[in-house]
C-alpha cells in the first residue's frame, strides 16, 4: 500500500465551527489531491497541490481551503462547516512522472457536520 | 462538456458467472483511463491504466480493454472476493493530471 494517512478517521462538528484535515504521505510523490465523495456523485475534486505552496482549486472548491507547506502534509480546511460539507473525504497522491499518472488513494475521513 | 458514464450502476453475479462493466466516456485530449477498485469504507485501489485504444490489461480474473469512447471491465469467473464497487476515471488533456471519474458500478458475486 502507498503510504497515505489521513486524520481523524472519522469526525462529527456542528455547524459553523472550523475543521481541518490532515493527509500524510511518505512516497515522496509531487502531486496531491483533495476528493470527496457522496452517495449518487462520483469522486469530485476539491483542490490540489502540485508542489510546496503550490495550490489550485478543482471541481467543487467552494466552502474549502488548502495548505501544502511540506512535500509530505495536505490539509483541508473548512472555515465554517456547514450540513453540505457532511461526507466521506479522500486524499489522493501522484508523483506525475511520464507514465505514472494513477493516483493512491488514502484510508478516507468520514465528516458528519449536525 | 466532459463527462464520464459507468454501467451498469449495480450488477449481481452468480460465482463463476462472467460479465462485463462498461465506462464510457466523451472528453477531449483523454491522457489515460484509470480503474479503480473500491470496498466499502476503504478508498480506492488502482488496478489499471490504459493509454490508446486497442490496449488490453490483465490481472487475475480481470481485464480491461480501451476503445476510442468506452472502456470495459471484463470479469472471468468472478468469486465472492471480487465484490467490489469498480471505478472509471479519465485523465484530461491539459489539465496537471486531474481525473474525472464515474459514478462506479457495484458488483456483487454470490457463492
Amino acid at each position: 500500500d502507498a503510504g497515505i494517512t489521513q486524520s481523524p478517521r472519522h469526525k462529527v462538528t456542528e455547524t459553523g465551527t472550523p475543521v481541518t484535515l490532515r493527509c500524510h504521505q511518505t512516497e515522496n510523490h509531487r502531486y496531491m489531491y483533495w476528493y470527496r465523495q457522496d452517495p449518487g456523485h462520483g469522486l469530485r475534486l476539491i483542490h490540489y497541490s502540485y508542489g510546496v505552496k503550490d495550490t489550485d482549486k478543482g471541481e467543487v472548491s467552494d466552502g474549502y481551503s488548502v495548505s501544502r507547506s511540506k512535500t509530505e502534509d495536505f490539509l483541508l480546511t473548512l472555515e465554517s462547516a456547514t450540513s453540505s460539507q457532511t461526507s466521506v473525504y479522500f486524499c489522493a497522491i501522484s508523483d506525475g512522472l511520464a507514465g505514472h499518472n494513477e493516483q493512491f488513494f488514502g484510508p478516507g475521513t468520514r465528516l458528519t457536520v449536525l | 462538456e466532459d463527462q464520464v458514464t459507468q454501467s451498469p450502476e449495480a450488477l449481481r453475479l452468480q460465482e463463476g458467472e462472467s460479465s462485463s462493466l462498461n465506462c464510457s466516456y466523451t472528453v477531449s485530449g483523454l491522457r489515460g483511463l484509470f480503474w479503480y477498485r473500491q470496498d466499502p469504507g476503504k478508498g480506492p485501489e488502482f488496478l489499471f491504466t490504459l493509454y490508446s485504444a486497442g490496449e488490453e490489461k490483465e490481472k487475475e480474473r480481470l481485464k480491461a480493454t480501451l476503445t476510442k469512447k468506452e472502456s470495459f471491465l471484463h470479469i472471468t469467473a468472478p468469486k465472492p472476493e471480487d465484490s467490489a464497487t469498480y471505478l472509471c476515471a479519465v485523465r484530461l488533456g491539459g489539465s496537471q493530471g486531474n481525473l474525472i471519474f464515474g459514478k462506479g458500478t457495484k458488483l456483487s458475486v454470490k457463492p
